[in-house]
């Protein structure tokens, strides 16, 4: 399986900070990463596909970036309602996995 | 637009079946490959595996043995069975529609599945 890594694990930050989550994955998966926002008893929302694809409806604040196994999502100036866990995800082989979430929350 | 929603009992007792189903609104099952993922209270998720409306399945290896996903297209529904569950297998289940190079979305409200006696 591909081992997905996420740092930090997380982080305290105040409104209208950028905001900068790594993605790591065990091996090369090309641009094959997505991107999941996740608040408190709720549904995982698709941020980002495919490296930096924005998904339609998702505020431009939110990038993502890389290639291989190195990846970044970026909050340009976080919002109040940007505080969650964020969870990346390879799409390159069987069995899909996640990394294990980063905590962003209100400093 | 695409909805799905995860239905089934919310408790499991140890060794029995755990059986959930997914109604998929807004789109017919015959497009795309439709998943379940799960989450354990306070952990991370979990691809369980996934189906396409012709019966091709790919579950996860570390739950194969005990995993069976099928598809209803009459009913445009999706189902989920994990045997032998033990507590390990308490969790939030989600289902989800695979899209792409596989992502996921979007996701049903997800349902606990607690396994206790």
């Amino acid at each position: 399986d591909i081992q997905m890594t996420q740092s930090p694990s997380s982080l305290s930050a105040s409104v209208g900070d950028r905001v900068t989550i790594t993605c790591r994955a065990s091996q090369n998966i090309r641009t094959y990463l997505n991107w999941y926002q996740q608040k408190p008893g709720k549904v995982p929302k698709l941020l980002i596909y495919t490296a930096s694809s924005l998904q339609s409806g998702v505020p431009s604040r939110f990038s993502g970036s890389g290639s291989g196994t190195d990846f970044t999502l970026t909050i340009s100036s976080l919002q109040p309602e940007d505080f969650a866990t964020y969870y990346c995800q390879q799409g390159y082989s069987t069995p899909f996995t996640f990394g294990p979430g980063t905590k962003v929350d209100i400093k | 637009q695409v909805q799905l929603q995860e239905s089934g009992p919310g408790l499991v007792k140890p060794a029995e079946t755990l059986s959930l189903t997914c109604t998929v609104s807004g789109v017919s099952i015959t497009t795309d490959y439709w998943s379940w993922i799960r989450q354990p209270p306070g952990k991370g998720l979990e691809c369980i595996g996934y189906i396409y409306y012709s019966g091709v399945t790919n579950y996860n290896p570390s739950l194969k043995s005990r995993v069976t996903i099928s598809v209803d297209t009459s009913k445009n529904q999706f189902s989920l069975k994990l045997t032998s569950v033990t507590a390990a297998d308490t969790a939030v289940y989600f289902c989800a529609r695979k899209v792409g190079d596989n992502w996921f979305d979007p996701w049903g409200q997800g349902t606990l599945v607690t396994v206790s006696s």
